[in-house]
């Protein structure tokens, strides 16, 4: 059963960098052509969207909302894939999700989901 | 960028009722690559329908989706009581890759 979990810090502070990391377990980050990597947020009480995912290979796709401010990478050797968040400010805090976008049995859906991690901005 | 809009966003249902909820696109949704997620609080969303209409691995069958272009469905045949929760609809065939604002299903 593959298992996604998210790491990093709960408090950023405005103007600063948020970084966070997925471990991807009982599955290989690169075993297949079928699976790109992403990344999504859930400000409070609010909806989901979409900031970005990656292929193992380290190509990636952003949503062009964030683009500017985000940097998606992976470690493949770690199985682990990383999201770096720039200038961040109170309208950046969100539980923030990695999951598995699986495109050879689910057409390229959201499959695994890890549990998710606040993530809040203030000073 | 495709925008979805769910509705409606709240709907109050007893169970073994009947659930219908709605996700209409801005565009066409190329090869129907559109979902449906379950998500309950405190919990991360999970999948249930993918490509409009295939249910997910373990999915009940109460469960189903359909639809295509512009406009999409999922029907919940009889509500149980695990099934109250808010559902969103995702596009995945036009990047960026956007949800809809959610159908909050609630107990009436």
């Amino acid at each position: 059963q593959l298992h996604l979990q998210e790491s990093g810090p709960g408090l950023v502070k405005p103007w600063e960098t948020l970084s966070l990391t997925c471990t991807v377990s009982g599955g290989s980050i690169s075993s297949s052509s079928s699976y790109y990597w992403g990344w999504i947020r859930q400000p409070p009480g609010k909806g989901l969207e979409w900031i970005g995912s990656i292929y193992y290979s380290g190509s990636t796709n952003y949503n062009p909302s964030l683009k500017s401010r985000v940097t998606i990478s992976v470690d493949t050797s770690k199985k682990q894939f990383s999201l770096k968040l720039s200038s961040v400010t109170a309208a950046d805090t969100a539980v923030y999700y990695c999951a598995r976008q699986n495109y050879y049995e689910s057409s390229g859906s959201f499959d695994y989901w890890g549990q998710g991690t606040l993530v809040t901005v203030s000073s | 960028e495709i925008v979805l809009t769910q509705s409606p966003g709240t709907l109050s249902l007893s169970p073994g009722e009947r659930a219908t909820l709605s996700c209409r696109a801005s565009q066409s949704v190329s090869t129907n690559y559109l979902a449906w997620y379950q998500q309950k609080p405190g919990q991360a969303p999970s999948l249930l329908i993918y490509g409009a209409s295939s249910r997910a691995i373990g999915i009940p069958d109460r469960f189903s989706g359909s639809g295509s272009g512009t406009d999409f469905t999922l029907t919940i045949s009889r509500l149980e009581p695990e099934d109250f929760a808010v559902y969103y609809c995702q596009q995945y065939g036009s990047s960026p890759w956007t949800f809809g604002q959610g159908t909050k299903v609630e107990i009436k």
